[in-house]
């Protein structure tokens, strides 16, 4: 069965810093990947996607993420992070078979400090 | 691009009674829907998929007659929490397979007092 892994539950970055968030999946062939953020009380609004071909892919806000086979990853970075920013995040991964569930990590609760 | 608007936006209803929760695809068609459901802080679990003209499909644990679930057209998705409780409080959204990937509705905020 698939899965997806988000490491780190809570991240802290001051306004203009770097970001990373890490996601680590676990699925058989070739998995649909998606970055999604949430807002307080909201739903989900998709950052990027990978499917196939290149690996870095390019989203909404000035983030990327590329995934990387040999390491099970799909990691999200935006190189300077806005206060805009604060949300939480969800990676997700797809079976992209019949079923086309999609199964999200538990997601990182981003705080940017000012 | 596709849109699934989802109502009520939140809900409290006494214990005992129904809710009904509608997903509608404003500009396409949903043949699929997944309907998750979310506790505070914590991730999206799937609870169903339904597709058009047929029974819903359930994931393990979740109680089908108490989340009924119909999905009637192509464009109309609802779920109905049947006699709710307290503990069925919880953050309910729907989302849509489209062509490139996922479209979510904002979700509905259920609270059974």
């Amino acid at each position: 069965a698939q899965s997806v892994t988000q490491p780190d539950i809570h991240i802290t970055v001051s306004e203009g810093a770097s970001l990373e968030l890490r996601c680590n999946y676990s699925y058989g062939a070739t998995p649909y990947l998606f970055w999604y953020v949430q807002s307080p009380g909201q739903g989900l609004q998709l950052l990027l996607k990978y499917f196939s071909g290149d690996t870095l892919v390019q989203g909404i806000k000035g983030f990327e993420a590329e995934f990387k086979r040999s390491q099970s990853s799909f990691n999200l970075r935006k190189p300077s992070v806005h206060w805009s920013d604060a949300a939480e995040y969800f990676c997700a991964v797809g079976d992209g078979g019949g079923g086309n569930k999609l199964t999200f990590g538990t997601g990182t609760q981003l705080k940017v400090e000012l | 691009g596709a849109v699934v608007s989802q109502h009520p936006s939140w809900v409290i209803c006494k214990s005992g009674t129904s809710v009904k929760i509608e997903c509608r695809s404003l500009d396409f068609q949903a043949t699929t829907m997944f309907w998750y459901r979310q506790f505070p802080k914590q991730s999206l679990m799937l609870m169903a998929t339904s597709n058009e003209g047929s029974k819903a499909t359930y994931e393990q644990g979740v109680e089908k007659d108490k989340f009924l679930i119909n999905h009637a057209s192509l464009t109309l998705s609802t779920l109905t929490v049947t006699s709710a409780h307290p503990e069925d409080s919880s953050f309910y959204i729907c989302s849509a397979r489209v062509q490139d990937g996922y479209t979510f509705g904002s979700g509905t905020r259920l609270t059974v007092v």
